[in-house]
């Protein structure tokens, strides 16, 4: 299973931009990079996927590097509210496999007021 | 539309006893994933039902462990003795069946709805 790296941990600062880095040097051509994330005392919540391109919905955006060794989850203003764990997870296509997820430590987003 | 609900919240139980945990998927989800984290770990997958089939078993740690999905709705998971180290928060997911051949995509996968969890402490 490819494997991501990820800070432990990072603070930000209410309304201010958080750029939460994942590192995947090993990642396969057809892996999806997926985020999820954790709120305190809550199950994951998916946050966004991507390919290749960059991905924008209304959570978040996905900074994909050219050469899919790493990726950017972009939170434009960060609320109090998304403090929680964050999770980078490379995803193969489906092909009949299962498709459970791999969770790593993640990095834990402090959000200060 | 109700998410995923995991019951019951909390369960305290002694070791060497039994303790059966509970999952409703979204109602529609052929797919029903259990989780677990346990003190101080990373989540780890447990295994996956396809309907009422098990698609995957490959996370359950040992034979104390039996998870069924009679029916293809609602799943439980049962500890039988349980063990100081199952000590944790059980999460159970659902998703909406693949049809990557139906659409024609090689990456489609599915986007995992997770319940609040049940946390199990074993004394």
């Amino acid at each position: 299973d490819a494997k991501t790296t990820q800070p432990n941990s990072m603070e930000s600062n209410e309304e201010e931009p958080v750029h939460l880095p994942c590192n995947h040097s090993t990642i396969s051509g057809t892996d999806y990079i997926h985020w999820y994330r954790q709120l305190p005392s809550q199950g994951p919540e998916y946050v966004i996927h991507g390919l290749t391109s960059n991905v924008n919905n209304r959570m978040a955006s996905l900074a994909i590097a050219e050469d899919r060794k790493s990726s950017t989850l972009i939170l434009h203003r960060a609320t109090l509210r998304d403090a929680a764990v964050y999770y980078c997870i490379l995803r193969p296509p489906f092909s009949g496999n299962t498709g459970k997820l791999i969770f790593g430590q993640g990095t834990t987003l402090q959000v200060k007021p | 539309e109700a998410g995923v609900t995991q019951f019951p919240s909390h369960s305290v139980i002694e070791k060497g006893q039994t303790v059966t945990l509970r999952c409703d998927p979204i109602s529609g989800h052929d797919n029903l994933y259990w989780y677990r984290r346990v003190m101080g770990k990373e989540i780890k997958f447990l295994l996956h039902f396809v309907k009422e089939s098990k698609q995957d078993e490959s996370g359950m740690p040992n034979n104390r462990f039996l998870a069924e999905r009679t029916g293809g709705t609602y799943s439980t998971l049962k500890v039988q003795p349980a063990e100081l180290e199952d000590s944790g928060v059980y999460f159970c997911a659902s998703s909406q069946t693949w049809e990557a051949g139906r659409l024609g995509l090689a990456g489609i996968w599915d986007t995992q709805y997770f319940g609040p969890g049940t946390r199990l402490t074993v004394l």
